[in-house]
């Protein structure tokens, strides 16, 4: 069965701070998705980014970095120069292949403060 | 570019009352799916449909129902309600079905149960 293990239940930065959320996924299929979505206080669920399981590539979009280790199944968020307008929860989510329902897991609510 | 629609977006009911929660998805997207997301948890997955067909079940409630229509909008039927069903529902779309699919989301219909 899949799982995704977002261990850091809140992390609270002051503006500009880069900080790191993390996520670990454990899934039996080869091929399979990992994704994150930032969930801000108006509660709607916003794509930010998929990877799939061959493509070990760290991607970066402007202030957002991701860092996916196959090896220990891993695939962490990186916000540099964080912003109060950074403040909400995110949430990593895991699709397999052959049961593409993603699964996500309790996110990591991020507090930006001024 | 149209997003997926929900309706209500609040929705307030008293115990044992039912409730019906509808979701337009994207134009061309044939996948519709329902998350609950309690207080603080992480969205759970309900029920998806493609084509107009169940597709995949979760831990939707007896109690819950959900069809999708020939113009492919869904919607949930909620009976019987529970002060548990309290939460925030999420409707998303997507085309085709597979791991790989990125998922919009609604803005999401809030119920509270009295």
């Amino acid at each position: 069965a899949q799982k995704v293990t977002q261990a850091q239940t809140e992390i609270s930065v002051v503006e500009k701070e880069d900080v790191t959320l993390d996520c670990v996924y454990e899934t039996r299929d080869t091929t399979y998705y990992l994704f994150w979505y930032k969930q801000p206080p108006s509660g709607e669920l916003v794509f930010l980014i998929r990877r799939n399981s061959f493509d070990e590539q760290n991607e970066i979009s402007g202030r957002y970095s991701w860092n996916f280790q196959k090896s220990t199944s891993s695939f962490n968020f990186t916000i540099t120069a964080s912003q109060v307008v950074d403040s909400a929860v995110y949430f990593c989510a895991l699709s397999e292949e052959g049961s593409y329902i993603p699964t996500f897991g309790r996110g990591t609510s991020l507090i930006v403060h001024p | 570019a149209a997003g997926v629609i929900q309706s209500p977006r609040h929705l307030i009911k008293e115990k044992r009352e039912t409730a019906t929660l509808k979701c337009y998805p994207i134009p061309r997207h044939d996948t519709v799916y329902w998350y609950q997301q309690g207080p603080g948890q992480d969205p759970q997955f309900l029920i998806s449909f493609y084509e107009k067909m169940q597709s995949d079940k979760g831990s939707i409630p007896d109690r819950f129902s959900a069809q999708q229509f020939s113009d492919y909008h869904s919607e949930l039927n909620m009976s019987s309600l529970e002060l548990g069903d309290s939460a925030l529902y999420f409707c998303a779309s997507s085309y085709g079905e597979g791991g790989a699919n990125v998922l919009t989301f609604g803005a999401g219909s809030r119920l509270t149960v009295l």
